[in-house]
């Protein structure tokens, strides 16, 4: 049982580059959300999806595309990396709750992003 | 706009100290509350929730938090800490129905042996 599977674990990216975070979960979770760790700052919600084919935003998705195509993978796209997006990239991935919202997130190892 | 405060940034205990970490909210409606744990070098693990029913929930590792609504609170409790429990706690809320979970800053807690 793999849970949260994140890839890269660790990536230096040039500015202007573009790339993509990989995040596969094993779980059948419906939901699934990309967040970002910051010194200071806990944890900010760039983008979330409650099933396949749907996706909306959080509170920092400048910069940042999702998409959903299956139930298992949610990858996130940086379109044009900036340093200001140096960061620890968290997925994570829950049930829904029966009375709303979700279970709780089971999270991936993250992703160590350096932006030069 | 709905937000979360952990006033305190770094707790530094002894082993055997009581534990309690404050975690307040600023929303009107119901929520669901989340203690998670991130120990160092790890990824964050779920250590507790609250979603409806008796506000007194016990989680995983002698952790409990009690939710006060009137206080828009959800402190997090332990009887006596262990050198193990060197970890950042984070305080994750979101209303009930919706999808935006908000965490707060964290606190940096270190138990010393």
């Amino acid at each position: 049982n793999a849970g949260v599977t994140q890839t890269p674990k660790f990536q230096v990216l040039k500015t202007g580059q573009s790339m993509t975070l990989q995040c596969a979960q094993d779980m059948n979770h419906e939901y699934m959300s990309w967040y970002r760790q910051d010194p200071g700052m806990g944890l900010r919600l760039i983008h979330y999806s409650v099933g396949a084919g749907i996706t909306d935003q959080g509170e920092v998705p400048n910069g940042y595309n999702v998409s959903r195509s299956t139930t298992e993978d949610f990858p996130l796209r940086l379109l044009s990396a900036a340093p200001s997006q140096t960061s620890v990239y968290f997925c994570a991935s829950s049930y829904h709750n029966p009375g709303g919202g979700i279970r709780g997130y089971t999270f991936g190892s993250g992703t160590r992003l350096t932006v030069v | 706009a709905q937000s979360v405060s952990q006033h305190n940034h770094h707790v530094i205990l002894s082993e055997a100290a009581s534990l309690e970490l404050g975690c307040n909210y600023s929303y009107g409606g119901t929520v669901n509350l989340f203690w998670y744990v991130q120990y160092p070098g790890q990824h964050l693990q779920l250590l507790l929730k609250y979603f409806s029913g008796d506000p007194l929930v016990k989680g995983i590792k002698g952790f409990e938090a009690e939710f006060i609504k009137s206080k828009f609170s959800f402190n997090l409790r332990k009887p006596s800490v262990q050198w193990s429990d060197t970890a950042e706690y984070f305080c994750a809320v979101g209303p009930t129905g919706t999808y935006k979970y908000i965490f707060g800053t964290g606190t940096r807690l270190k138990v010393l042996a």
